[in-house]
């Protein structure tokens, strides 16, 4: 049973440049969240996809934009980029809706994520 | 607003016991997470608890209470392995975007 993949595993870049970050939800799952994680700091909340919009966003500039595709992957893009986007950036899949089982939505399952450096 | 508190780092010895303290204050909360998390690796699912109680896996058990916002993540019968940070997540809503602490270092000791 394959889990979340992403790519690329590393990313340099430099200031003003674009950057795209892909994401592979594990088998069974149609929906898939964004997060960035800061060095020292826990994962904060981008946005999340599900029938390939946009749901839920967190308090990120519009340089941030992802995509959902018809076989539940992702993209995400950010443009513009500043130094402070270093960072690692998590992919999580779930299923949604409400789970009988736990009493609520489903659990998120992290990638390996993309550790993103921007010079 | 939103806001999860967590100790910062907490030192035990091997086979020892330790519980990290975690509060939290989420509108429309649905669910408290603990996540295992080693140095450059992707956080993993350590449990999940919707309803007041305890909830038991193995050498590690998670603990709610909806009315004063608080849970812990007790560990048990320490390995060296589980050096590691936690972090403390809180679910927003039936389906949404998950409120993380900062997570707390735990180092091991032999």
């Amino acid at each position: 049973d394959a889990g979340v993949t992403q790519s690329p595993t590393h990313l340099i870049k430099t200031r003003g440049q674009q950057v795209t970050l892909r994401c592979s939800p594990k088998s069974g799952h149609d929906t898939v969240s964004w997060y960035q994680q800061a060095l020292g700091q826990g994962p904060q909340f981008i946005f999340q996809y599900y029938e390939e919009e946009e749901r839920q966003r967190g308090n990120f500039p519009d340089r941030f934009s992802g995509h959902q595709f018809p076989n539940y992957s992702s993209e995400l893009n950010v443009n513009a980029l500043l130094l402070g986007d270093s960072a690692l950036y998590l992919c999580a899949s779930s299923l949604f809706g409400f789970s009988s089982a736990t009493g609520g939505g489903e659990t998120q399952y992290f990638g390996p994520g993309t550790r993103l450096l921007v010079l | 607003g939103q806001n999860i508190d967590q100790p910062t780092e907490m030192t035990a010895t091997e086979g020892a016991i330790v519980q990290i303290n975690c509060t939290y204050q989420t509108s429309g909360f649905n669910g408290l997470f603990w996540y295992q998390q080693h140095a450059g690796e992707a956080p993993t699912f350590l449990s999940y608890n919707v309803l007041d109680g305890l909830e038991e896996k193995g050498r590690f058990s998670s603990f709610l209470s909806r009315s004063k916002g608080y849970s812990y993540l007790l560990l048990k019968e320490l390995q060296m392995k589980d050096s590691a940070s936690y972090l403390c997540a809180a679910r927003h809503n039936s389906w949404g975007k998950l409120q993380f602490g900062a997570g707390t270092q735990v180092v091991v000791t032999p």
